[in-house]
């Protein structure tokens, strides 16, 4: 079946970095396009950022463009978040997804979520 | 990148039809037929239960369905169940093929 489970979250200060992971399985994972989404504690759905399924092109919210880089190792079926500059507003509960067609239409698979809390 | 807007609250009784309403602009709602609905439970992941405005994955209940007009789209759930009671969001693929959600809706039933 399929799963995503995503790693890496913790707690880090304001201005450092750190790398989140989304180990995938039970799906052919170069086939699809993937995607990460944030949720701030208690408030709605953030689309982060998006790479094609072969990782040649990578699409970024205006919130986090410049600061985080979203890339993919097919042949480790691993897909990952660095986050750079963090910021108090980054704190959020990070969802890696799978797109159903590749066009955005529709993320069928989610993950249970890594909890980045960027704090002093 | 403005969220979509949602109604932050529906409510209905058992056994009745709501609709939820997601509007978007021409260049995301409005623009092409990548709109999708998801169902979230506290604590839990988002789930997918409407894809590309109207269709539903293997697995989600009829009572669940979706439509578009111009750049609004909708969510309506018929048969009202107490398990329906939870969060609502609406997404939509962009003109500058990023993605954008809806503020979500939170369903009483």
């Amino acid at each position: 079946q399929v799963q995503l489970v995503e790693s890496g979250g913790g707690v880090v200060q304001p201005g450092r970095s750190l790398r989140l992971s989304c180990a995938a399985s039970g799906f052919t994972f170069s086939s699809y396009g993937m995607h990460w989404v944030r949720q701030a504690p208690g408030k709605g759905l953030e689309w982060v950022a998006a790479i094609w399924y072969d990782g040649s092109n990578e699409y970024y919210a205006d919130s986090v463009k410049g600061r985080f880089t979203i890339f993919r190792e097919n042949s480790k079926n691993t897909l990952s978040l660095q986050l750079t500059s963090l910021r108090g507003e980054d704190t959020a509960m990070y969802y890696c997804a799978r797109d159903l067609l590749g066009s955005g239409g529709g993320l069928d698979y989610w993950g249970q979520g890594t909890l980045v809390t960027v704090s002093s | 990148q403005s969220a979509l807007t949602q109604p932050a609250s529906v409510s209905g009784s058992p056994g009745q039809s709501i609709t939820i309403s997601c509007t978007g602009t021409s260049s995301d709602v409005g623009g092409h037929n990548y709109v999708s609905w998801y169902q979230q439970h506290p604590g839990k992941a988002p789930k997918l239960i409407i894809y590309e405005v109207s269709n539903r994955p293997s697995g989600v209940s009829n009572r669940f369905s979706g439509s578009k007009s111009g750049n609004t789209a909708s969510l309506t759930i018929s048969g009202l169940q107490a398990e329906d009671e939870t969060d609502y969001y609406c997404s939509s693929y962009t003109s500058s093929s990023t993605l954008v959600f809806g503020g979500g809706t939170k369903l009483t039933v």
